[in-house]
């Protein structure tokens, strides 16, 4: 089954603590993503990669990290997390012509 | 800049109502794919429709419809005979950027 997953799909931490959210798919696909969910804000991307070793900032990258080392896996590193990193966050693989396959969602709440 | 703008935050509508979610959407390129996504209460995000910028056919799937205008940069989406199942955040989005609108939530009353 065509897939992407991501863990923890529940966090709760405290600020400062470095934490990462994995994501991983099975399509094969080059493009990958890091979005947030805000209420009213809809998704915003944090960071993208179109393909292995190679990221770029969206339009909300401050305070996360990503790495691209091999195709399957995307994971999205908070370094030192605060309060305003509270949010749900989606990762998504992306076949050639845009259609995004999310990840089930990350729930993070930083205290 | 690429924006997708979905002016309608919240729509209540009674069972067996059709209604129509709006998204209008800026860009300056000339090849581009819009999109569709659904969001239930049980969070995950799922793909409704593409469609890409030379096809201007409106689209039907069973009860859903989407009606796509180049001229005024809209790509809404109608719901025949809405049921309860249907209450969900739906997501209009473009790929330049991979821009999201902010979302409108449908609720559907029994």
């Amino acid at each position: 089954e065509a897939q992407v997953t991501q863990n923890p799909r529940y966090l709760i931490t405290v600020t400062g603590k470095k934490l990462t959210v994995t994501c991983s798919q099975n399509m094969n696909h080059e493009y990958m993503s890091w979005y947030r969910q805000d209420p009213g804000l809809g998704l915003r991307q944090i960071y993208y990669s179109m393909n292995v070793e190679v990221t770029d900032k969206g339009d909300v990258p401050e305070g996360y990290k990503v790495s691209r080392k091999e195709k399957r896996n995307f994971p999205l590193i908070l370094e030192s997390p605060s309060p305003n990193q509270t949010s749900l966050y989606f990762c998504a693989a992306r076949t050639g012509l845009g259609e995004q396959f999310f990840g089930p969602g990350t729930r993070l709440t930083v205290l | 800049a690429q924006k997708v703008t979905q002016a309608q935050t919240e729509i209540s509508v009674v069972e067996k109502e059709d209604v129509t979610l709006d998204c209008v959407y800026e860009t300056r390129d000339t090849t581009y794919y819009l999109f569709w996504y659904k969001q239930p209460p049980s969070g995950e995000l799922v793909f409704l429709i593409r469609r890409n910028s030379f096809d201007e056919q409106n689209e039907i799937s069973g009860r859903y419809s989407w009606n796509f205008q180049k001229s005024t940069s809209s790509f809404n989406f109608t719901i025949t005979a809405s049921q309860v199942v249907d209450s969900a955040v739906y997501f209009c989005a473009l790929t330049s950027d991979m821009r999201f609108g902010a979302g409108t939530r449908l609720t559907v009353k029994p």
